[in-house]
């Protein structure tokens, strides 16, 4: 149980282009979904949390405009990176955690953003 | 403020056992989680911790003190495959997890 799905896995685009990535559970419904970037060697970094039916709370320093997520049922969650700059070339990865707060998140596989 | 604090690398052999250890600081707690996290992969959940002492799991275990803000990652009969990051990850009084920056272990034959 308990399993994530995020799409694409992969995308190589040109500068300038808005790339949108999926997040779904599959077999749970996820309140609250969770958005990271992870650079190479380096740790998780928290973007936005979303919550179902309202508007994603962004951490410290994360652009609003440029990440855009939206999460319109229990089991969607989407972000996306609008006109995207080499600079956003990342590891996105998005989680998701049943209704109640101290269950673990259950992540995607995350999708590899490479921006030219 | 909230603070994890874990070694950067590891390094273990095939076959024996290893310790990796965390200390945390929270505002509340709701319990403590270690995430393994293969290169270029994504983490997958390994344990939950709330109350004190040893949950074991197969070859993995893992050890709360909330007195002393600290955890254990456990791991015995060590194979190549456990070659990976694992993270330890505190959640606070809000359930929002604070995530270590990850132990690297790396396992030699």
């Amino acid at each position: 149980g308990a399993v994530v799905s995020q799409h694409p896995s992969r995308v190589i685009c040109k500068s300038g282009t808005s790339v949108k990535i999926e997040c779904r559970s599959l077999d749970f419904q996820a309140t609250t979904m969770f958005w990271y970037r992870q650079f190479p060697k380096q740790s998780l970094m928290l973007m936005a949390t979303s919550n179902e039916g309202s508007k994603a709370t962004y951490e410290q320093g994360v652009e609003k405009d440029k990440f855009l997520i939206n999460h319109a049922s229990l089991t969607l969650s989407t972000l996306t990176v609008t006109s995207a700059h080499p600079e956003d070339s990342s590891f996105y990865i998005c989680s998701a955690r049943v209704d109640r707060g101290n269950q673990p998140q259950h992540f995607g596989d995350g999708t590899r953003l490479s921006i030219l | 403020g909230q603070n994890i604090d874990q070694p950067t690398e590891m390094t273990a052999t095939e076959g024996a056992i290893v310790q990796i250890n965390c200390t945390y600081q929270t505002s509340g707690f709701n319990g403590l989680f270690w995430y393994q996290q293969h290169a270029g992969e994504a983490p997958t959940f390994l344990s939950y911790n709330v109350l004190d002492g040893l949950e074991e799991k197969g070859r993995f275990s893992s050890f709360l003190s909330r007195s002393k803000g600290y955890s254990y990652l456990l791991l015995k009969e060590l194979q190549m495959k456990d070659s990976a990051s694992y993270l330890c990850a505190g959640m606070d009084s809000n359930y929002q997890l604070i995530w270590g920056a990850g132990t690297k272990l790396i396992i030699k034959p």
